[in-house]
Formats: C-alpha cells, structure tokens, sequence
C-alpha cells in the first residue's frame, strides 16, 4: 500500500461547479498534512496546511479525518484557474520534516 | 516567493557523464531539500540537509550525491548519468516557523540520453 493514495483522475468540473477530492495515508503517526498545486511543467505551491479543525481559505477547505486517516480538499465556485494538479502531502517523520507526496489529481475546469 | 534559484533549468547530457544542479536560496533557510519527479510517482526525496556540511539520504539517493559548504547553495552530483535518471528535479526550503512547509525552486528539466 502507498503511504499516500490519491485518485489520479483526471476531474472535468464545469466552471462554477464545487469539487472535492480526497486523499488516504497509511502512517497513523502522521504529524502534518497539506495540499499543493502543481501546474504543468511548474513547480509545487503550497496551497493550504490542513489541521485537524479543518480550515478554510476563500473558496478552498481542508478537512482532516484521523481517525480514517484521509484528508480532503473542497473547491467551490470553480474558475478556470483552479484547473491545475492537486497534491496530497503528508509529513511521517517529524523532526526531519521529510514528506511524503501522493502522485496527485488533476482537474480540469471546463468554460 | 521563496527566493529559490535552481540552474541550470534545462541539460541534456550523455550517459557516463557526470552532471551537477545546483540550488541556490537566499533566505538563509537551514533545511533544504532534492527531489525528483517522474511520471507515476509522487515527488521522491534523493538527499537533504539540515545545516552546512550536514546531509542524509533519502528514498532515492542511489548513484546521487550532495554537498553543502554554504548555507545558501545545495549542490546535487550525477557522478555518472544513466537514462533512469531522466527526471524533473525540484529543490525546496523548509521554513522553520509556521507549519514547517516546504517551498519549491522552479525545477530541472535534465534528459540523459
């Protein structure tokens, strides 16, 4: 089993739609938690930090679950520019702070 | 902007070459990072370092090699390229305030032919 599992996709959202996507980790001793998007041929940008209340910034909302161990990522009222891959970012070993990245989901908003 | 540079941004080379990307950052940030990124797979840790002359492997550091000797620059060696090495190559800071997150140069394009 991966220590992150994310559904490749690819999403195909119409614009305006919500989406939301999940991601699953195999350590329960997990510290953090984050989502980043990659746009292609660029690099990954930290999108949001994801805490164990949840949290939520503009149209974008994280929500952790430890107890299932997966987090998620809820996009409302897409744009165009939200198309982009997503990626699910755990850190396993705190203290060197080494993550651990799913493969990731792409999504793409359609006008 | 996490004031990281990473050059060169695009080599070819040929096998039995050896090949050094460097990455540069500007914040004085102690922990820095490689990675590659291949389809299929996640990012995957090569090295890191956690200080001048401080460095330790990571899932993927076989025929790969770093040095540190200045805060700001992480230097990544290909002693000897090989096609499986064809990858895009991300270096990264961590912050150490906050949630430690980590911060991404704009990437090396390398192909080994």
């Amino acid at each position: 089993r991966k220590e992150v599992e994310q559904d490749p996709g690819p999403f195909n959202v119409p614009e305006g739609a919500t989406v939301a996507f999940n991601c699953t980790y195999s350590n329960s001793a997990s510290q953090s938690f984050f989502w980043y998007r990659q746009d292609c041929r660029k690099e990954p940008k930290l999108l949001m930090s994801v805490y164990s209340s949840g949290n939520e910034d503009g149209r974008f909302t994280a929500q952790l679950n430890r107890a299932s161990q997966y987090i998620s990522l809820l996009i409302r009222d897409s744009k165009l520019s939200d198309s982009a891959t997503y990626l699910c970012v755990v850190n396993s070993n705190f203290g060197n702070e080494k993550l651990t990245f799913g493969t990731g989901t792409r999504l793409t908003i359609i006008p | 902007d996490a004031g990281i540079t990473q050059s060169p941004r695009h080599k070819v080379t040929e096998t039995g070459t050896p090949v050094t990307l460097r990455c540069h950052q500007t914040e004085n940030h102690r922990y820095m990072y490689w990675y590659r990124q291949d389809p299929g797979h996640g990012l995957r840790l090569i090295h890191y370092s956690y200080g001048v002359k401080d460095t330790d492997k990571g899932e993927v550091s076989d025929g790969y090699s770093v040095s540190r000797s200045k805060t700001e620059d992480f230097l990544l060696t290909l002693e000897s390229a090989t096609s499986s090495q064809t990858s895009v190559y991300f270096c990264a800071i961590r912050r150490t305030s906050g949630d430690n997150e980590q911060f991404f140069g704009p990437g090396t394009r390398l192909t080994v032919l």
